[in-house]
């Protein structure tokens, strides 16, 4: 059984850009969330994909937005990207939506210049 | 406002005693509260999961309690190793949240020494 995989590992992007993080879930895992983990911080609750639709959302502006595929893999896409949004980004998927933990990926480190 | 508290000074302790980490929040009600394990650059590991209505959960060498009406949730490591150094976030699913949305705390630093 594979873990959740996210790539790339490490990314670096000039302020304004646009930016693609994508998202393999752990096998049988059909729901997919995404958060957003600035250093010294907890994990923020970016959204959540339950069967290819968005079915849950944080405090997060319009320029965040995602996709699931058939597959359950996932993106995460950030336009207009800003200074604070240098973080680590973490997918974590589960089972339906979990009543038990969620297996997290190693994140995608992004640096905003 | 929501608030979840961990506390934020690292937790220095020798290798064989019990470590406990403390976790508190106000205004939720939460339907379960969860604990996971972060190393340096990594994702957070699930770790263990206690319902609202429980009191006590363990695993291996590991112990949740989790009391609704203090608003709090402590998490023990017994006979702790310098394997368990690492950060310790806890997580719970606000009861208005239906779709897993978890809120987590900042963290605890463990540091365990031989």
């Amino acid at each position: 059984e594979t873990g959740v995989t996210q790539s790339p590992t490490h990314l670096i992007k000039t302020r304004g850009q646009q930016v693609t993080l994508r998202c393999s879930s752990q096998s049988g895992h059909n729901t997919v969330s995404w958060y957003q983990q600035a250093l010294g911080q907890g994990p923020q609750f970016i959204f959540q994909y339950y069967r290819e639709e968005e079915n849950g959302r944080g405090n997060f502006p319009p320029r965040f937005s995602g996709l699931q595929f058939p597959n359950y893999s996932s993106e995460l896409n950030v336009n207009a990207l800003e200074l604070d949004d240098s973080a680590l980004y973490l997918c974590a998927s589960s089972w339906e939506v979990s009543n038990y933990g969620y297996t997290f990926g190693s994140g995608t480190r992004l640096t905003v210049v | 406002s929501q608030k979840i508290e961990q506390n934020s000074e690292a937790l220095n302790i020798q290798e064989g005693k019990t470590a406990t980490l403390t976790c508190n929040y106000t205004n939720y009600s939460p339907a379960y509260l969860q604990w996971y394990r972060q190393d340096p650059g990594r994702g957070p590991v699930f770790l263990l999961l206690i319902r609202e209505n429980e009191k006590e959960k363990r695993k291996e060498r590991l112990k949740v309690t989790f009391d609704t009406t203090l608003k709090q949730s402590l998490f023990h490591i017994t006979a702790s190793q310098p394997a368990d150094s690492a950060t310790y976030l806890c997580a719970l699913l606000p009861t208005t949240d239906s779709w897993g949305k978890l809120q987590f705390g900042a963290g605890t630093q463990v540091v365990v020494t031989p």
